[in-house]
């Protein structure tokens, strides 16, 4: 069956570090792959994606994630954490050959001052 | 661009009642979802929508919810009847297929729905 695995409920960081949330998938083929931010009384808002190429793909406020390909992971990073970052995270992948897309569970991402 | 507009924002029924959500997704997107968000739980895909014809509706509990997007541009989801666990936030999103498969989604404010 196709899934997508968020093993952390929760994660937790001072601001200024560096951050990571991590996703694992299990589908067939190439898929696409998604990160959303959700914030709170909101809908999903898209921050990157990965399509081809390079691993190390850039999306907005200075999120970045890292495909890796024999992990079947896009974990999604940022260098240096601010608190307006703490938000609910969902990883998500679109299937070869259609519009359907699969989200994870979520990570709640919280930055401390 | 204007956004995916969803109505009501809330919405409280009591169970057995019914009740309908609207969307109208970004102008020009031909792609639409329908997704249940649980509390504590990622989107589930209720249905999706090519244009006004039904693409994917595998988990959506047909003997109770309906989905129709008559004319190709706005949607409307309804429950009935509704049970307790049917409380969730409705989030509707849409895509621009002329933008290939890898085009993110883009998701409205959603509707909470609880159900007593």
């Amino acid at each position: 069956a196709q899934s997508v695995a968020q093993p952390e409920d929760q994660v937790n960081v001072a601001e200024g570090n560096p951050l990571t949330v991590k996703c694992t998938y299990s589908v067939s083929g190439n898929p696409y792959l998604f990160w959303y931010v959700q914030y709170p009384n909101r809908g999903l808002q898209f921050l990157l994606k990965y399509i081809t190429g390079d691993n190390l793909v850039k999306g907005s406020y200075g999120f970045e994630a890292e495909f890796n390909k024999s992990q079947t992971s896009f974990h999604l990073k940022k260098p240096s954490a601010l608190v307006s970052d703490s938000a609910l995270y969902f990883c998500a992948v679109r299937p070869p050959g259609g519009f359907k897309t699969i989200f994870g569970a979520g990570t709640r991402l919280f930055v401390k001052a | 661009e204007a956004g995916v507009a969803q109505s009501p924002r809330y919405k409280i029924i009591e169970k057995r009642q019914s009740v309908a959500f609207w969307c109208n997704p970004i102008s020009g997107h031909a792609t639409l979802y329908w997704y249940q968000q649980i509390l504590g739980q990622g989107p589930k895909l209720l249905i999706q929508f090519q244009n006004n014809g039904v693409v994917d509706d595998s988990q959506l509990p047909k003997d109770r919810f309906s989905a129709e997007r008559l004319k190709g541009v706005d949607s409307t989801l309804k429950i009935q009847p509704a049970k307790l666990e049917d409380s969730a936030v409705y989030l509707c999103a849409s895509s621009p297929t002329t933008d290939g498969l890898n085009s993110p989604l883009h998701f409205g404010n959603g509707t909470r729905l609880t159900v007593t």
